[in-house]
Formats: structure tokens, C-alpha cells, sequence
């Protein structure tokens, strides 16, 4: 089916530091999402996208995060600086719709803030 | 507020027997209700889905869930699990209003042993 990528799939980075975390969404979709989940706890939505906006973001979203696609590469989601609470596994999603259409989900980043 | 509780975080399972993993859930509006699995190094697979109808919904490789709106619940079941069948298995409601977001379970790491 269709999948989802994202690169890398770990990366660890010092506390201060900008981290890019890359998004390769199924081809033909057009709405974006970022989830975190934090070791042992639930999965929990951040932002979604579309048309080069942002749609809705949660509180979860800090104002250190942008996301971004230009020219219809790579979704990304960009964070500066980071913080020892950025630590978790971050995973992008891509719908051919918006509203009820199926999300497809990417493995996940594993991002460790040292 | 809107919730979805997955009680067992681990389910150790023998190969061949039967296998339930409990979601219970809180929503006031209708809830459309999704089971994915994750197998390691990989994204979200969709196993099923319940939107509305017949509260019993059958999925891929063998998986079935049933709908109980009664007891807020949407319980994954599987009459004989394979040892291919270990992965962590997520519970997730999507609701019906604004963006239509998606909500997770903490997840259940599935386990199964010869």
C-alpha cells in the first residue's frame, strides 16, 4: 500500500541545537500531520497542514516549531532550539483528503535531546 | 474531554491461541473508532475501522473487532494469533467535528511465543 517515509529515523542532538526531522508524504496527498509520543505515553497530534498553512495546531505545537514543504519535497518539521522535553519519537502522516480521509503513517524519528 | 485507554500495555500470548486487546474510549459525538498495527522499524498499518452499522467489523489477516456503544469500547480479537502477529497495536478515535483529529491509545506490545 501506499507508505509514508521518514528520515532519519534517529538522531540524536545536543540541548540548543535546530533538528529538521523530513517527511516524505505518499505522492499524490495533500494534507500533512506530525504526532509525538513520548516514551510510554500515548501518541498525541501536533500540527496538520495543507496548502502551505497551517490548519490546526495543538498546544504540544511550541512556538520553537515551524513545518514546512517547499516546492512539494519534503514535509518537514523544524525545531529551534530544542529542549530535553523535545526527546520522543515523532511521526509525520499524509491523507489524500482532509476530514475523514485515512491517514497514512511514517515509522516514526526517534529524536534524542541531550 | 475525548480519550482512549488501552489497559494493557504488554500481552504475552501462545502461538495458536485466541488473543482480545481492550480499547475503551470517551467521546461525547460519534465515534469512529480505527485499530492499526506497528511492526518494528515500520509505520502504522490500518488492521480495521468501525464508522457506523454492524458493530462486529472484520480486518486484515484474521483480526476482527466489535463496537459496543454501551460499554464505550471497540475490543480487537483474533481467533488464532501467529508469531508474526507481534507487534504494538494502537487504538484510535477519530472525531467527527473541526479537523476531524485523531486521538491514540498508549499502544499494547503484542508478544507471541512458541
Amino acid at each position: 500500500g501506499p507508505k509514508v517515509l521518514q528520515i532519519p529515523s534517529h538522531q540524536i542532538i545536543d540541548m540548543g541545537q535546530m533538528v529538521t526531522l523530513n517527511c516524505d508524504p505518499v505522492s499524490n496527498h495533500l494534507y500533512f500531520y506530525w504526532y509525538k509520543q513520548i516514551l510510554g505515553q500515548q501518541m498525541e497530534f501536533l500540527v496538520n497542514f495543507y496548502n502551505g498553512k497551517v490548519m490546526e495546531k495543538s498546544k504540544l505545537f511550541k512556538d520553537q516549531f515551524s513545518v514546512e514543504r517547499p516546492d512539494g519535497s519534503y514535509f518537514t518539521l523544524k525545531i529551534q532550539p530544542t529542549a530535553l522535553e523535545d526527546s520522543a519519537v515523532y511521526f509525520c502522516a499524509s491523507s489524500l483528503t482532509g476530514g475523514r480521509a485515512e491517514q497514512f503513517f511514517g515509522p516514526g524519528t526517534r529524536l534524542t535531546v541531550l | 474531554a475525548q480519550s482512549v485507554t488501552q489497559p494493557d500495555a504488554r500481552v504475552t500470548v501462545s502461538e495458536g491461541a485466541s488473543l482480545q486487546l481492550r480499547c475503551k474510549y470517551s467521546y461525547s459525538g460519534t465515534p469512529y473508532l480505527f485499530w492499526y498495527v506497528q511492526y518494528p522499524r515500520q509505520g502504522l498499518q490500518l488492521l480495521l475501522k468501525y464508522y457506523s452499522g454492524d458493530p462486529v467489523v472484520q480486518g486484515v489477516n484474521g483480526f476482527e473487532a466489535e463496537f459496543s456503544k454501551s460499554n464505550s469500547s471497540f475490543h480487537l480479537r483474533k481467533a488464532s494469533v501467529h508469531w508474526s502477529d507481534s507487534a504494538v497495536y494502537f487504538c484510535v478515535l477519530r472525531l467527527n467535528t473541526g479537523n476531524y483529529k485523531y486521538v491514540f491509545g498508549a499502544g499494547t506490545r503484542l508478544k507471541v511465543i512458541a
